[in-house]
């Protein structure tokens, strides 16, 4: 079975500051795509970033970062300078085998204090 | 990326009746998804709108209960029907454009069954 991990409900970070949260995943699949997605309150679910396992170059959007290891299965997101518009539910993903199915991890909540 | 419009972008209805949800893509889409994210959950896959064939529906889903039409490559939509408390979720479609492509999403429709 495909299943992600997301083993942190909330984190709590100051503004400015840099936070990383953590996502795991099993898969015996050798071809995939791994996601981080933003849910602000709006409920919108937002692409913040993308990896494709058969890179080994980690992915990187402006403040966003992952440290995509995949021999042990982790691809965890790592936000930079911290703002208040960070503040959401992110949920990491991957997409497996044919049809492009989605597997969604349980989300962590993010807290941007000031 | 692409543009994608829901409508309804929320509703309270009774009991025993049934809701159809649209999806409006700006531009020509492969692959179009519906998801339900139940209160405080993740997202869970309902099904796989296939334009010209009937959709695939997840484990768990079935058509009678989600009724979903894909006429073509711009539009779909999901019917709840015979509806329950139970159904009171927040009901997204996604759009991808190829084998694992990114999805992106539509702003989502929420739903409150009395």
């Amino acid at each position: 079975a495909q299943t992600v991990t997301q083993s942190q409900p909330e984190m709590s970070v100051q503004e400015a500051e840099t936070v990383t949260l953590s996502c795991t995943y099993d898969t015996s699949e050798s071809d995939y795509y791994l996601f981080w997605y933003k849910q602000p309150p709006s409920r919108q679910m937002i692409l913040v970033i993308r990896q494709e396992a058969y890179k080994q170059q980690n992915a990187t959007e402006n403040r966003f970062s992952v440290n995509f290891q995949k021999a042990a299965k982790s691809f965890s997101l790592k936000i930079s300078d911290s703002q208040l518009g960070d503040a959401a539910m992110y949920f990491c993903a991957f997409n497996t085998g044919g049809g492009n199915k989605l597997t969604f991890g349980t989300g962590t909540q993010l807290k941007v204090e000031l | 990326s692409a543009v994608i419009s829901q409508k309804p972008s929320r509703d309270i209805c009774q009991r025993g009746t049934s809701l159809t949800i649209q999806c409006q893509v700006d531009s020509q889409v492969t692959m179009m998804f519906w998801y339900r994210q139940q209160p405080g959950q993740s997202l869970t896959l309902i099904a796989t709108a296939n334009q010209g064939s009937e959709a695939t529906y997840e484990s768990g889903f079935v058509i009678d209960k989600f009724p979903i039409s894909r006429p073509n490559l711009t539009f779909s939509t999901l019917t709840v029907s015979n509806m329950s408390p139970e159904d009171s979720s927040i009901y997204l479609c996604s759009v991808g454009r190829g084998y694992q492509e990114t999805q992106y999403f539509g702003p989502g429709t929420r739903l409150l069954v009395l």
